[in-house]
């Protein structure tokens, strides 16, 4: 299974962006990027997604490297409700979603 | 759009008993999972079906576990018997079509289990 790699643990301030790193070297060229975050107590959440380009939602941006070996979660001005653990995930053509560990995003006032 | 339904949403039992989890996945949604996930760790992909077939269980302990699909909707995981290693939130996902490319995994909120 392609791998992701995350750092443990990240801090930021609140109201200041926040820039998540992920490395997969070994993604393939039909693997999407997948970020989810899980909150205390529920399941994960999805937050954005993409496959080569960079991609913008409501919630957060995607960063992506031009060789695709790593990316980068971007959120603009955190809040204290983005506090949570932060999995980047590859989509396999199959379907198949792999989860590591994640990092721990700690908001601080 | 209604979410992903689990229950029981806790559940406590003795080793070497049975348990039995329930999930009703999204309308429409053809693909469902069942993640195992210990506390600290990222969840774990016990078994993926497409429709009511399945499509990866190799991570699943056949010898204690077990998971079906009727009829491509909802679907029950059991564990017979029980260890206490066990342990753990257990959830359940589903995608429109096998969660690849433009379909993300939508969650439940899980079932926390604990083996005394």
């Amino acid at each position: 299974d392609a791998k992701t790699t995350q750092p443990n643990s990240m801090e930021s301030n609140e109201e200041e962006p926040v820039h998540l790193p992920c490395n997969h070297s070994t993604i393939s060229g039909t693997d999407y990027i997948h970020w989810y975050r899980q909150l205390p107590s529920q399941g994960p959440e999805y937050v954005i997604h993409g496959l080569t380009s960079n991609v913008n939602n409501r919630m957060a941006s995607l960063a992506i490297a031009e060789d695709r070996k790593s990316s980068t979660l971007i959120l603009h001005r955190a809040t204290l409700r983005d506090a949570a653990v932060y999995y980047c995930i590859l989509n396999t053509n199959a379907g198949k979603s792999t989860f590591g560990d994640g990092t721990t995003l700690t908001v601080k006032p | 759009e209604a979410g992903v339904a689990q229950s029981p949403r806790y559940k406590i039992i003795e080793k070497r008993q049975s348990v039995a989890f329930w999930c009703n996945p999204i309308s429409g949604h053809a693909t469902l999972y069942w993640y195992q996930q210990i506390l600290g760790q990222g969840p774990k992909l016990l078994i993926q079906f497409q429709n009511n077939g399945v499509v990866d269980d190799s991570q699943l302990p056949k010898d204690r576990f077990s998971a079906e699909r009727l009829k491509g909707v909802d679907s029950t995981l059991k564990i017979q018997p029980a260890k206490l290693e066990d342990s753990a939130v257990y959830l359940c996902a589903s995608s429109f079509s096998g969660g690849g490319y433009n379909s993300p995994l939508h969650f439940g909120n899980g079932t926390r289990l604990t083996v005394t």
